[in-house]
């Protein structure tokens, strides 16, 4: 497999539930990311890690819980979640943090629907 | 506040050249990308503007303007494929991304 992954395109799970998103890449990169992506709004950053340590966190609700093992692996563990935490899910890489260039390589997404 | 803005649709006639604009008003600027996103995929890699002028890469262009916060992403001999949706993302002096809302493209034949 090349590039980056994510596992499952699609998730449907009522409010009480809890749920995992993964993703994967295969590049190796050193940065991960963690978006939503809502119908006709820009790209929300969610999570960045840097060499497996969690650099930023926008203000996102604590029913959202990013995991990242090691730097080709990141988790994006769900509970809880209301109708409109709905939207696609992307993950992303870069090769590093920051630096000229450096452009993110995205992953297919996760569309979470929220019963 | 940071932000970026750019038309939510556009119309364009394949064969022809459509200009797609985008503004920015952000903390810092360490480079502005351009990435294409087809319906239900993900947003892939287009181009990359650091400094002031025109970026060619085959039928794209891209084009960047530092003093008037500006870019715009100019398509060629437009295709059928290229309708999609076309996000303009500015890295600030914390090198975050910040993304603009996207300009959906329709290509009519």
């Amino acid at each position: 497999e090349t590039g980056v992954t994510q596992t499952p395109r699609h998730l449907v799970m009522g409010m009480t539930n809890k749920k995992s998103l993964k993703c994967e890449q295969h590049l190796g990169h050193n940065a991960m990311y963690w978006y939503k992506q809502s119908a006709k709004k820009p790209l929300e950053l969610m999570f960045v890690y840097s060499l497996e340590e969690r650099v930023e966190n926008n203000s996102v609700p604590s029913r959202f819980s990013p995991e990242c093992p090691n730097s080709s692996h990141l988790f994006l563990h769900l509970h809880t979640l209301q109708p409109e935490d709905s939207a696609l899910y992307l993950c992303a890489s870069s090769l590093i943090l920051a630096g000229e260039g450096n452009e993110q390589f995205f992953g297919p997404g996760t569309r979470l629907t929220v019963l | 506040g940071q932000n970026i803005d750019q038309p939510t649709e556009m119309t364009a006639t394949e064969g022809a050249i459509v200009q797609i604009n985008c503004t920015y008003q952000t903390s810092g600027f360490n480079g502005l990308f351009w990435y294409q996103q087809h319906a239900g995929e993900a947003p892939t890699f287009l181009s990359y503007n650091v400094l002031d002028g025109l970026e060619e890469k085959g039928r794209f262009s891209s084009f960047l303007s530092r003093s008037k916060g500006y870019s715009y992403l100019l398509l060629k001999e437009l295709q059928m494929k290229d309708s999609a949706s076309y996000l303009c993302a500015v890295r600030d002096s914390n090198y975050q991304l910040i993304w603009g809302a996207g300009t959906k493209l329709i290509i009519k034949p």
